[in-house]
């Protein structure tokens, strides 16, 4: 079975400052893991994804996030906020062969104040 | 190209209606998922289609609930004697082939049960 959590459903920063959103996983087996962003009224768009490698992985529009085994964690970045990063954000899980469907966190809001 | 399309955008119908929700995948994708978005229970995980292959229907909620898709391309969910509680945005994501882990979302149909 697979899981993930979020850590705050709302995240407020400043423009400028640095973003960060947390998420944590549970897998019986390897996980591959995401980033999704869904402006409102919108579907939702990949920010990046792990796999297997380099456990820093580089998304679109300056975000990353990095892979921690130990851990079991995969939090997203970002070193400075834009107006525009105002989303919800989701993290989520999937195996790495078989049944490929998302789990999917809670979500996290995120307001950018100006 | 053109993304994932799903129409309607918005449902509104009386509970015990049926209703039939229409997804457009992108040309060429192979796999097709369904996943509902509803403010109690997140996003889950509804049924997933692969190929020619029998679709996995393990995250249908009840028999109220079918998927086909024809052809290899479009799909449609209907949901039969619509209660109060199907209320979520369905949302309709396909994946390319060499990339089975990528998942392109539309913009979802919004459904609303009166």
């Amino acid at each position: 079975a697979q899981s993930v959590t979020q850590l705050g459903s709302h995240v407020s920063v400043s423009e400028g400052a640095l973003v960060l959103l947390r998420c944590n996983y549970s897998s019986s087996v390897p996980p591959y893991l995401f980033w999704y962003v869904q402006y409102p009224n919108q579907g939702l768009q990949l920010l990046l994804k792990y796999t297997t490698g380099a456990t820093l992985v580089k998304g679109i529009n300056g975000f990353e996030a990095e892979f921690k085994k130990s851990e079991t964690s995969f939090h997203l970045t970002k070193p400075s906020a834009h107006m525009s990063d105002a989303a919800e954000y989701f993290c989520a899980v999937t195996r790495p062969t078989g049944r490929r469907a998302l789990t999917f966190g809670s979500g996290t809001r995120l307001q950018v104040q100006p | 190209g053109a993304g994932v399309s799903q129409s309607p955008s918005n449902k509104v119908t009386e509970k015990g209606k049926d209703v039939e929700l229409r997804c457009d995948p992108i040309s060429g994708h192979t796999a097709l998922y369904w996943y509902r978005q509803s403010l109690g229970q997140g996003l889950e995980f509804l049924i997933y289609f692969q190929g020619n292959s029998a679709p996995d229907k393990s995250g249908l909620p009840s028999d109220r609930f079918s998927a086909e898709r024809t052809g290899g391309s479009v799909s449609t969910l209907t949901i039969q004697r619509t209660q109060q509680e199907d209320s979520a945005v369905y949302l309709c994501a396909s994946t390319p082939t060499g990339e089975p882990h990528e998942q392109y979302f539309g913009p979802g149909t919004r459904l609303t049960v009166t």
